[in-house]
């Protein structure tokens, strides 16, 4: 299994363009998440999905969107990128029987600058 | 609206024992405590989880009281290969049961020195 994969590694965006950061998952969970982790700081959660078709906004939702149509995918998409936006961005899944505190299995990574 | 408290940095030296705090004052009483360790630029990994009194695997050992407010994270005879990030993640609800959250804590910075 690859586990949680993450694309791309690194991108630098010019303020106001617009990217998709993909992560797809092959352990068939049912849990998907996207976290930012700003330098030295902890994780803070931007969506979450329970299941296809099922999305839910975290702690910083703002300034992005998801989509679930897939068990694998789990897309995250900024519109209007500003340089707040600049971060590492982590996707991960998990089977869900504990709500998320269950293990969850995290996917390398995106780095993102935004100039 | 439960919070978590850790600290930020510890030093520690190879084959030493190192205890890691997490406070989690409102921590909802169905919830599991759950400790991550992230490496630079990886993802973070598990570690460990419990829900009360103690829980031993082969990396780790983590020690909650009875009243739950915090948890510690045990690492026995840490090595350079131990020098990492750990999050104490927990969760959290309103007084229904709603709005569920997930809690992460800043994360606690241990340097094991040779």
């Amino acid at each position: 299994n690859a586990g949680v994969t993450q694309t791309p590694k690194f991108r630098i965006l010019k303020i106001g363009q617009s990217m998709t950061l993909q992560c797809t998952q092959d352990m068939n969970h049912n849990y998907m998440y996207w976290y930012r982790q700003d330098p030295g700081m902890g994780l803070k959660l931007i969506y979450y999905s329970v299941g296809a078709g099922i999305t839910d906004k975290g702690e910083v939702p703002n300034g992005y969107n998801v989509s679930r149509s897939t068990t694998e995918d789990f897309p995250l998409r900024l519109e209007l990128a500003a340089p707040s936006q600049t971060s590492v961005y982590f996707c991960a899944s998990s089977y869900g029987q504990r709500g998320g505190l269950e293990t969850q299995y995290f996917g390398p990574g995106t780095r993102l600058l935004v100039l | 609206l439960a919070k978590t408290t850790q600290p930020i940095s510890m030093d520690s030296y190879e084959g030493q024992e190192v205890n890691i705090t997490c406070s989690h004052n409102n921590i909802a009483t169905n919830d599991y405590i759950t400790w991550y360790q992230q490496f630079p630029s990886q993802g973070p990994r598990f570690i460990i989880q419990g829900y009360k009194t103690k829980v031993t695997n082969e990396v780790a050992s983590l020690f909650i009281p009875a009243d739950r407010k915090s948890s510690t994270l045990s690492l026995p005879r840490v090595s350079l290969s131990d020098t990492a990030v750990y999050y104490c993640l927990v969760g959290d609800t309103d007084n229904a049961g709603n709005n569920r959250k997930l809690i992460w804590g800043l994360g606690t910075s241990l340097a094991v020195n040779p």
